[in-house]
């Protein structure tokens, strides 16, 4: 079982509507969670950070944790086709900022077709 | 957040031949690390680079291959020696700024002829 799994996809829906982002993780010590967004031929890019169970809002994108399921999202509302990308789940073990680092789902393609 | 760059942003190399990649930051930070991510895949941690001693490989990854250097808080240099059409991927350096929070740098597309 890989550490950190995500839909394959691609996942694609229509302008306008809500793309839905799921990420699974094995580590049940886990304490940071990400999701960058990677555009073709370019660097990953910080979208959303969560620690706490519950949902994190900001603008369009709401992240999701439910830490006793292992188990993040990220919801993007309105999506535009700006929105088209790879995005990527993120997991820490420690909040030690001195220690570890994160290990990454293998990333899930959204197309948002006008 | 960070200002990261990397140098050079693309080359187009020799098998056997070998390729320093820099990355140098704006502000120190607490951690430095090294990526790879082949075209369509996803990334691959090559190594933690440590300020003033040896980087920490991961599986499949080692220092003749993949030596690195960390000489202070800003800057890191990767070198993937002895170069096969392989090796060919995207090398990214990635860095950890008081949080734990992962930045990236632009990357450095390399191909291996």
């Amino acid at each position: 079982q890989k550490e950190v799994e995500q839909n394959s996809g691609p996942l694609s829906v229509p302008e306008g509507a809500i793309a839905s982002l799921n990420c699974t993780y094995s580590d049940r010590g886990s304490q940071s969670f990400f999701w960058y967004r990677q555009y073709s031929g370019k660097s990953p890019e910080l979208i959303m950070s969560i620690y706490s169970n519950g949902d994190k809002e900001d603008g369009r994108f709401t992240a999701q944790l439910n830490k006793a399921s292992q188990y993040v999202s990220l919801l993007i509302r309105d999506s535009q086709p700006s929105d088209s990308a790879t995005y990527l789940c993120a997991v820490n073990t420690t909040h030690n900022t001195n220690a570890g680092k994160s290990t990454f789902g293998d990333g899930t393609t959204l197309t948002v077709k006008p | 957040s960070a200002v990261i760059s990397q140098k050079p942003s693309r080359d187009i190399c020799q098998r056997g031949t070998s390729l320093t990649i820099q990355c140098q930051v704006d502000s120190q930070v607490t951690m430095m690390f090294w990526y790879r991510q082949q075209p369509g895949q996803s990334l691959t941690l090559i190594a933690t680079a440590n300020q003033g001693s040896e980087a920490t490989y991961e599986s499949g990854f080692v220092i003749d291959k993949f030596p690195i250097s960390r000489p202070n808080l800003t800057f890191s240099t990767l070198t993937v020696s002895n170069m096969s059409p392989e090796d060919s991927s995207i090398y990214l350096c990635s860095v950890r700024q008081n949080t734990d929070t992962q930045y990236f740098g632009p990357g450095t597309r390399l191909t291996v002829l």
